[in-house]
């Protein structure tokens, strides 16, 4: 299977929240990233959480990381139409190159 | 400070020509990966290098791809003879070292 692995589609209402889930398989995964792409755009970082953390909160946006299940998650709060995008969840085992490895991408839709 | 620069855009062959692809990294950042991203695939790992260096080649598919970084300046990614199975979006990324990589907004290949 996959090394990491993510929903394809998602489709929210305008201001309700998003939650876009993954799970990976490396054990040893130090850093969990998770990278927007708007049309056109390349691949921004949204976020990241170390390994040794369970939750990170920068604005609208929450990071839970479940390490026993290897699960984490990306909760977007009052999702706007400006938040519709493909979403990258990533994981990197670094020692020391903090290559990334993606999963397949989450395209979010938002509609009024 | 300018981010990852790709070259072109987008890029549309006959199957069996050649592509070269440019990327100009962040001004000081030694290291440089490409990745590729088939329609509806993960965004997957060809290789990396520091400086001049290819410090990890393991991904690239083929001897059909040749990645160069001549000076440890800017990348070429050539494609030659280019494949139907080729097309996808080839994304360069940048990083000083053991630090977060920036990722450019990708040259978008379509092979027909």
């Amino acid at each position: 299977g996959e090394d990491v692995e993510q929903s394809l589609f998602l489709s929210v209402r305008e201001g309700d929240s998003s939650v876009i889930n993954c799970t990976y398989t490396d054990s040893s995964s130090t850093y969990l990233y998770w990278y927007k792409q708007e049309p056109g755009a390349g691949l921004q970082l949204l976020t990241y959480i170390f390994s040794n953390m369970d939750m990170k909160q920068d604005q609208r946006l929450t990071v839970l990381l479940n390490k026993k299940d290897k699960h984490l998650s990306l909760r977007i709060a009052d999702t706007q139409t400006g938040d519709s995008a493909i979403y990258f969840c990533a994981e990197s085992s670094t020692g020391g190159s903090y290559i990334p490895t993606f999963g397949r991408g989450t395209s979010l839709i938002v509609h009024p | 400070e300018a981010g990852v620069t790709q070259f072109p855009s987008h890029s549309v062959i006959e199957k069996g020509q050649t592509v070269t692809l440019r990327c100009d990294p962040i001004s000081g950042h030694d290291n440089l990966y490409w990745y590729r991203r088939v329609m509806g695939k993960e965004i997957k790992f060809l290789l990396h290098f520091v400086k001049e260096s290819k410090q990890d080649e393991s991904g690239m598919p083929n001897n059909r791809f040749l990645a160069e970084r001549t000076g440890g300046t800017y990348s070429t990614l050539k494609v030659q003879p280019a494949e139907l199975e080729d097309s996808g979006v080839y994304f360069c990324a940048s990083s000083r070292l053991n630090t977060e990589a920036f990722f450019g907004q990708g040259t978008r290949l379509t092979v027909v």
